[in-house]
């Protein structure tokens, strides 16, 4: 069974760091893309971050770029965010996703969808 | 940047109802549209990918069709469990961006 366990969240002061981990079983980590998302309280949800399976491609959002790193460590099954300068408009639960994927006809493996979801963890940014 | 549009926002419905949910994308995405179910306080549910293909244990009273700017996901009998917010996502961006549409809450009458 696919399992994602978001871990990290808790309140911060605005300009702070935080550090969210998730933990993944259940199926071959290091195969898959992973990324991040987000949902502001009683809000849409919005795609934070993806990394590729070795960590050789990160992409971002407009919002993020250069406040969060996402990161993994294959050999731990685990999946990162480092977040920096935070924001009182990065106040949300952030869920890890596994990235669903096919192939292209270059034998890429291109993420397409969301298709496993952890429980999320919420990130409060307030003085 | 590609916008996704969904209506209506919300809609009341009753159970054994046909219910159909609008999305639009702000350029072409081929079939790179996915739809995916919330409940509250849960994480999202993936429930149709590539337009039209079922997830894997999803009922198929779910189904999914468009491609280019124009989809629709519908619910052919409305049951209990169905009462949620629905959202679809472009995955044409891959794998520089992805964006979810607004959603539809769907709601008892």
């Amino acid at each position: 069974e696919v399992q994602l366990v978001e871990s990290g969240g808790g309140l911060v002061q605005p300009g702070g760091s935080l550090r969210l981990s998730c933990a993944a079983s259940g199926f071959t980590f290091s195969s898959y893309w992973m990324s991040w998302v987000r949902q502001a309280p009683g809000k849409g949800l919005e795609w934070v971050a993806n990394i590729k399976q070795d960590g050789s491609e990160k992409y971002y959002v407009d919002s993020v770029k250069g406040r969060f790193t996402i990161s993994r460590d294959n050999a731990k099954n685990s999946l990162y965010l480092q977040m920096n300068s935070l924001r009182a408009e990065d106040t949300a639960v952030y869920y890890c996703a596994r990235d669903g994927y096919y192939y292209d006809s270059s034998g890429y493996q291109t993420p397409i969808d969301f298709d496993y979801w952890g429980q999320g963890t919420l990130v409060t940014v307030s003085s | 940047d590609i916008q996704m549009t969904q209506s209506p926002s919300s809609l009341s419905a009753s159970v054994g109802d046909r219910v159909t949910i609008t999305c639009r994308a702000s350029q072409s995405i081929s079939s790179y549209l996915n739809w995916y179910q919330q409940k509250p306080g849960k994480a999202p549910k993936l429930l149709i990918y590539a337009a039209s293909s079922l997830q894997s244990g999803v009922p198929s009273r779910f189904s999914g069709s468009g491609s280019g700017t124009d989809f629709t996901l519908t619910i052919s009998s409305l049951q209990p469990e169905d009462f949620a917010t629905y959202y679809c996502q472009q995955s044409y961006s891959t794998p520089f961006g992805f964006t979810f549409g607004p959603g539809t809450k769907v709601d008892i009458k």
